[in-house]
Parts: C-alpha cells; structure tokens; sequence
C-alpha cells in the first residue's frame, strides 16, 4: 500500500525557515517524480515543486523560485522541502504527491503557518 | 506559464443531475490533463488522466473528454457522495498548474 506522510510544519515567524520532509512506502520511490502542493485556507489547489526520479531536475512556481528546495533521499525513501524568507502568503497545507502523469497519490498534508 | 481556467466556479445541482465542468488552457496541452476531486478536510483524490482515462476504482458516471484546449468532466447521475470540489491540472510542462476549482454544491 502506497503511503505518504508529511511533517515538519508548524508555526513560523515571518522571514523564518523551515524543512518540510515526506516519508513515502510501498512503492519504488526513485523511479517516480515526487511533487509539493500547498492550499491555502479556504483556497484552492497551488504546484509548488517537483524533482525527478533522480532528483537531478529540480522545478518549481514562481511564487516560491528562490526561497524554495526541493530535495529527496533516495537512500531513505523521503522528500524534502526547505523552505527559506517565508511570508504570510506561504500559509498553507503542504501536501506531497507521487507523480505518475496526474498525480495518483497524496499525503494527509502539513500546515504551515507564517505569522508574528 | 500555461494558465489553466475552469468555469463555472460554482454550481448547483440536485441528486440525479447531469454535470459538466469545463477546463480551458492557455495554450495546447495535448491530453496532459487530470481531473481531481477533493472533499473538504481531505486531500484530493486523482479521477481522470490523460484527459479520458478513468482511475481504478472511480465510478462510471464520471468521464472526461476534449484535447488541445478544452477539456470537460462529466458526472452522468450526481450521487450524494459528488458533493465536493474538483479541479483539473495540465501536466504538459513540468510547472503542472491547476485550475481555480469548481465547488458542486447541493440544489
């Protein structure tokens, strides 16, 4: 059974940083891009970032291009996102997704709350 | 970027309605297209891919159809359980952005 469990989110002050990590079991992890995703409260659905397979190719929205990396451990089945100068606007739920095409799975997601 | 823009936002329909939701990018995305569905306090759960292709375990009254630009997702007889928001997303480039959301509420 494929699962997805984020962590790392909490409350952060503004320009303030923090890890974001994503275990991930039952699949092949390296084979597949791996995905963030945030939805702020009461908003709908924004990409973030994605890596490939590899983690070779890193991409990401422009909203976060600069204060965003998306990382994984391959070794260790696990995603990352460090995130960097976060705003109030980075309030959301982070949710990691596998990728196969249309992304099949997601996490239950980490909520991230920037605000002094 | 390639804007992804659903309409409508959001619609009213009763138990047994036909539904379509229409998804329209700003430039071909080909078939690169996913339909979710997400209820409130869950995270979303994948419909459709590849504009057409139904997921294992997705019920026959949904379906989806278009190419290029414009894309659509059918519910044929709204059930109870459809009652959500849903939300299409290119996957043509790897900036895979999604649309707005399109929230079915109940009549």
């Amino acid at each position: 059974e494929v699962q997805l469990l984020e962590s790392g989110g909490g409350l952060v002050q503004p320009g303030g940083s923090l890890r974001l990590s994503c275990a991930a079991s039952g699949f092949t992890f390296h084979i597949y891009a791996m995905n963030w995703v945030r939805q702020a409260p009461g908003k709908g659905l924004e990409w973030v970032s994605a890596t490939s397979g590899s983690g070779v190719s890193t991409y990401y929205a422009d909203s976060v291009k600069g204060r965003f990396t998306i990382s994984r451990d391959n070794s260790k089945n696990t995603l990352y996102l460090q995130m960097n100068s976060l705003r109030a606007e980075d309030t959301a739920i982070y949710y990691c997704a596998k990728a196969r095409g249309g992304f099949d799975y997601w996490g239950l997601g980490t909520l991230v709350t920037v605000s002094s | 970027d390639i804007q992804m823009t659903q309409s409508p936002s959001t619609l009213s329909a009763s138990v047994g309605d036909r539904v379509t939701i229409t998804c329209r990018a700003s430039q071909s995305i080909n078939n690169w297209l996913a339909w979710y569905q997400q209820k409130s306090g869950e995270a979303p759960k994948l419909l459709i891919s590849q504009a057409s292709s139904l997921e294992s375990g997705v019920p026959s009254r949904f379906s989806g159809g278009g190419s290029g630009t414009e894309f659509t997702l059918t519910i044929s007889s709204l059930q109870p359980d459809d009652f959500a928001t849903y939300y299409c997303q290119q996957y043509n480039s790897y900036s895979r952005t999604f649309g707005q959301g399109t929230k079915v509420e109940i009549k």
